[in-house]
């Protein structure tokens, strides 16, 4: 099955620096990949996604990067503020498929 | 974007008791929903899917005469935690998907159990 691995587990960035976030998967056959970013005491909240159609995709200060052949992809947080102090998490899924998570990266954005 | 809420947020239950936790799609229909669980410090953990009027299909090592899970219409899918013991206490998310493969989540029940 799919497994999918994140690095690094805990991040630490100066405010105004960015902040990349790597993971790998193993199932070829994924071709979806959300990022959730959880604060504490609550649930994941989707802040983006990428098909396997697309090789990069950006919201603002965030953006995400897809290599299909190697089975990498990114998450790249810039111009990083306070409240994007929180824990990551990246994922990984087939169409109609369970979506298979990384364990977390801890980001901590000091003044 | 779509929104799913959890009732309650909060519980506190003794050992032994049972526990229902609610799970709503608010905007949107949702013919498949998950329920997670969350041990500090730690990724979310699947422990079932849960299709509109079938079965749950649970992962493997989840105790499904533990973890009764019922989807009962479009917008609703419940967890009840049977005979709950101090090693159940946990944060239990679900999360309902939209379309193919978006999946949106609810903001967690953290469960106690004394």
């Amino acid at each position: 099955g799919e497994n999918v691995e994140q690095h690094p587990s805990t991040l630490s960035v100066q405010e105004g620096d960015s902040a990349v976030i790597k993971c790998t998967y193993s199932d070829s056959a994924s071709n979806y990949f959300p990022w959730y970013k959880q604060e504490l005491g609550k649930g994941p909240q989707l802040i983006i996604d990428i098909r396997s159609n697309v090789g990069e995709k950006k919201d603002q200060r965030i953006a995400v990067t897809l290599n299909k052949t190697a089975k990498h992809f990114s998450l790249h947080i810039t111009e990083t503020q306070p409240e994007d102090s929180a824990v990551y998490f990246c994922a990984a899924s087939k169409r109609d498929d369970k979506i298979i998570f990384g364990k977390g990266t801890r980001l901590h954005i000091l003044p | 974007g779509a929104v799913v809420s959890q009732h309650p947020s909060r519980v506190i239950c003794k050992s032994g008791t049972s526990v229902k936790i609610e799970c709503r799609s608010l905007d949107f229909q949702a013919t498949t929903m998950f329920w997670y669980r969350q041990f500090p410090k730690q990724s979310l953990m699947l422990m079932a899917t849960s299709n509109e009027g079938s079965k749950a299909t649970y992962e493997q090592g989840v105790e499904k005469d533990k973890f009764l899970i019922n989807h009962a219409s479009l917008t609703l899918s419940t967890l009840t935690v049977t005979s709950a013991h101090p090693e159940d206490s946990s944060f239990y998310i679900c999360s309902a998907r939209v379309g193919a493969a978006e999946q949106y989540f609810g903001p967690g029940t953290r469960l106690t159990v004394t």
